[in-house]
C-alpha cells in the first residue's frame, strides 16, 4: 500500500528547542492525523485536522493541513524530554466504500536531550 | 475506563505454530482494525471490520486470519503460513470507517 513520506527520518535536539515535521502525498487526503508513539507502546492521537488549511493546536503542538490536502506538518515549541517518541502522521480519504484506510508515514523518532 | 486492550504484551511461539491474538475493546465502537508494525516503518493493515460478523483483507492479509463474532473482539491469528511473524501487532477501533482511529498497546510476537 502506499506509504506517505515523513521527514525528517529522526532529530537530536536540546531540551527547550522548537521542532518541525512534515508529511506530503501525491494524493488529496480528506483528514489528516498526527500521532505519537512511546517505545513498546500504541501510537496516541495528538492532532486531527479535517479541514484543508487548517491550523490546530493541543498544547505546545500546532499542526496545520496543507492547502493542496497533500502536506501537513507539525510543530513542537518548547521540547521538553517527555516528548521523546515517535512521531507518525496519517492521512485518510472519507468517500466511502474502501476508501477510508489511514495511510501512514514511516515516523519520525524525537530524541531530547535535556 | 474506556479502551482497547490488547493481550498479551509479548508472546513466544516456535516457527509453524499459529497464535492467537487478543483485542477488546469497551469503547462501543463497530469499527476494528489489526496493524502490523515492523522497526522503521509505518503500520500497515492486515484486517478490518466494519461490524460483527464482517470482516475484510487489508493490504498485507497473506497468512493472517481473524473473527469478528462479538462487537467488542477482534482476535487475529497468525498462522504458519505468514512467513515473517515476528512484529508488533497493534489492534485499532473507531465509531465508524471515517471516523478517528483509536489504538491499543499492542502485542509483540516473537516466532523462534
Amino acid at each position: 500500500g502506499q506509504q506517505l513520506n515523513q521527514s525528517p527520518q529522526s532529530m537530536f535536539i536540546q531540551e527547550g528547542e522548537d521542532v518541525s515535521m512534515n508529511c506530503t502525498s501525491s494524493s488529496i487526503f480528506n483528514t489528516w492525523l498526527w500521532y505519537k508513539q512511546d517505545p513498546g507502546e500504541g501510537p496516541v492521537l495528538l492532532i486531527a485536522l479535517y479541514k484543508a488549511g487548517e491550523l490546530t493546536s493541543n498544547g505546545r503542538l500546532t499542526a496545520q493541513f496543507g492547502i493542496t490536502r497533500k502536506d501537513s506538518f507539525l510543530n513542537i515549541s518548547a521540547s521538553i524530554p517527555s516528548d521523546v517518541g515517535i512521531y507518525f502522521c496519517a492521512g485518510q480519504r472519507n468517500s466511502g466504500g474502501s476508501n477510508y484506510k489511514l495511510t501512514f508515514g514511516k515516523g519520525t523518532l524525537l530524541t531530547v536531550n535535556p | 475506563d474506556g479502551g482497547i486492550t490488547q493481550s498479551p504484551k509479548y508472546l513466544f511461539r516456535k516457527e509453524g505454530q499459529n497464535v492467537t491474538l487478543s483485542c477488546e475493546q469497551n469503547l462501543n465502537h463497530d469499527a476494528m482494525y489489526w496493524y502490523r508494525q515492523d522497526p522503521g516503518q509505518g503500520l500497515r493493515l492486515i484486517y478490518y471490520s466494519q461490524i460483527v460478523n464482517d470482516f475484510q483483507k487489508g493490504d498485507i492479509a497473506e497468512g493472517y486470519s481473524v473473527s469478528r463474532e462479538k462487537k467488542e473482539s477482534f482476535p487475529l491469528t497468525v498462522t504458519s503460513a505468514q512467513k515473517n511473524p515476528t512484529a508488533f501487532y497493534l489492534c485499532a477501533s473507531n465509531r465508524g470507517l471515517s471516523d478517528t482511529q483509536y489504538f491499543g498497546p499492542g502485542t509483540r510476537l516473537t516466532v523462534l
